[in-house]
């Protein structure tokens, strides 16, 4: 149980597109979900929280008209990335919560994103 | 302000040796505690929590973490390392306003 979904897994785009990440809890309704951003060999950086039928609540120094998260179902959330620059290249990972067991979160896979 | 300091960002152990993975955490108030394993280019996979109870809490492939409250302590341990532990291995912890807070991480490299 408690299985999180991202898609797609890896995506390479050219400077100045936009790409959307979707994020899913396949087997349980996720109250809240987390948008996180990790450099390589870094720890991760909690970008932003989301919580269904609300606006996301941005960590300071996150551009929310950049990071742009809609949370419009218990179980689907999307990251997107606007006029990506090759800054924003890195690896995003969404995590997901019910808590139900001591706010503990469950992670999707990761999105390499790669800006040209 | 919570923190978390994971001492040690690389610890390298050979195949069957004690793994201890060092956590410290700063809080206010008495939080929830996890370790999450990273494997390369995946999301990250949780060993073990602690959130009441017992102090010793054993989780998935061997590992267990003991909560020392005097300490402020939460390391993780492993009797006999196998070379799949090979991982990034972070700490967290929630002081009980859902977010967590992590450390930097600790890579672990197991040797033949």
């Amino acid at each position: 149980g408690a299985v999180v979904s991202q898609h797609p897994s890896w995506v390479i785009c050219k400077s100045g597109t936009s790409v959307k990440i979707e994020c899913r809890s396949l087997d349980f309704q996720a109250t809240t979900m987390f948008w996180y951003r990790q450099f390589p060999k870094q720890s991760l950086m909690l970008m932003a929280t989301s919580n269904e039928g609300s606006k996301a609540t941005y960590e300071q120094g996150v551009e929310k008209d950049k990071f742009l998260i809609n949370h419009a179902s218990l179980t689907l959330s999307t990251l997107t990335v606007t006029s990506a620059h090759p800054e924003d290249s890195s690896f995003y990972i969404c995590s997901a919560s019910d808590y139900s067991g001591g706010n503990e979160q469950f992670f999707g896979p990761g999105t390499r994103l790669t800006v040209l | 302000a919570q923190s978390v300091t994971q001492l040690g960002s690389h610890v390298s152990v050979s195949e069957g040796a004690l793994v201890l993975l060092r956590c410290n955490y700063s809080s206010s108030v008495p939080p929830y505690l996890f370790w999450y394993v990273q494997y390369p280019n995946q999301g990250l996979q949780l060993l073990l929590k602690y959130t009441t109870g017992a102090t010793l809490v054993k989780g998935i492939n061997g590992f267990e973490a003991e909560f020392k409250k005097s300490e402020t302590s939460f390391h993780l341990t492993k009797p006999s390392a196998h070379m799949s532990d090979a991982a990034e291995y972070f700490c967290a912890v929630s002081p009980n306003n859902r977010k967590l807070i992590w450390g930097l991480g600790t890579s672990l490299a197991v040797n033949p």
